[in-house]
């Protein structure tokens, strides 16, 4: 399954909200999608999995949606330590694949 | 505290083999499979391989055949002997665990760089 991201980079200020999308190339297992925050030298970070539930020490800021083909990141008021690269991943059907990356970056 | 240390990166010639080294501490390492995901420059993260807790290997195509995962559970170590290097093989190798029911992955290391150039 191929995941598309968009948009590639989303140019932000701090305290607006952030709308991230993944589209799949066909419809994911019981929306076995899962997202993770990276942030250059670091370990990724996972964020949601089952497509809407956090994961633990996750803040409420950050939320997951969708079903099928079309998935969601949201974050409702974006921290300076909120930017990051987002990718998401199906782990639905084998081999588990990710989408190819969101860059939040400060406008 | 639960972390992944990976270790063993560095450049190599084409045609090549290096060994990549992940050590796990604060967690019963026996009981969950461990990944390897790769990032190559630029690119996205790429599921590369996988190990059970009862041994049973997989592997993504692209490097099946030429990379053996590995694990020893009395020392809480993991480990991808990558053979027949090439250089779209360049990437920061991550060691990565996944949930005990499903394919996500719920911890992470920082990851080690192999470069493979002449």
């Amino acid at each position: 399954i191929v995941l598309t991201q968009s948009p590639g980079t989303l140019s932000l200020s701090p305290g607006e909200r952030a709308t991230l999308s993944c589209r799949a190339s066909q419809s994911v297992r019981s929306s076995y999608v899962a997202w993770y925050q990276h942030k250059p030298g670091q370990a990724p970070r996972l964020l949601i999995y089952g497509a809407s539930s956090r994961a633990t020490g996750i803040p409420d800021r950050f939320s997951g949606s969708g079903s099928g083909t079309d998935f969601t990141l949201s974050i409702s008021r974006l921290e300076p330590e909120d930017f990051a690269v987002y990718y998401c991943q199906q782990y639905g059907s084998s081999p588990q694949t990710f989408g190819q990356g969101t860059k939040v970056e400060i406008k | 505290e639960v972390h992944l240390l990976e270790s063993g990166g560095g450049l190599i010639q084409p045609g090549g083999s290096l060994r990549v080294s992940c050590a796990a501490s604060g967690l019963t390492f026996s009981n969950y499979v461990m990944s390897w995901v790769r990032q190559a420059p630029g690119k996205g993260l790429e599921w590369v391989s996988a190990v059970s807790s009862s041994g049973s290997t997989y592997y993504a195509d692209s490097v099946k055949g030429r990379f053996t995962i590995s694990r020893d559970s009395s020392d809480n170590m993991l480990y991808l002997q990558m053979n027949s290097l090439r250089a779209e093989d360049t990437a920061i190798y991550y060691c990565a665990k996944e949930d005990r029911t499903y394919w996500y992955f719920d911890l992470w290391g920082r990851g080690t760089l192999v470069t493979v150039s002449s």
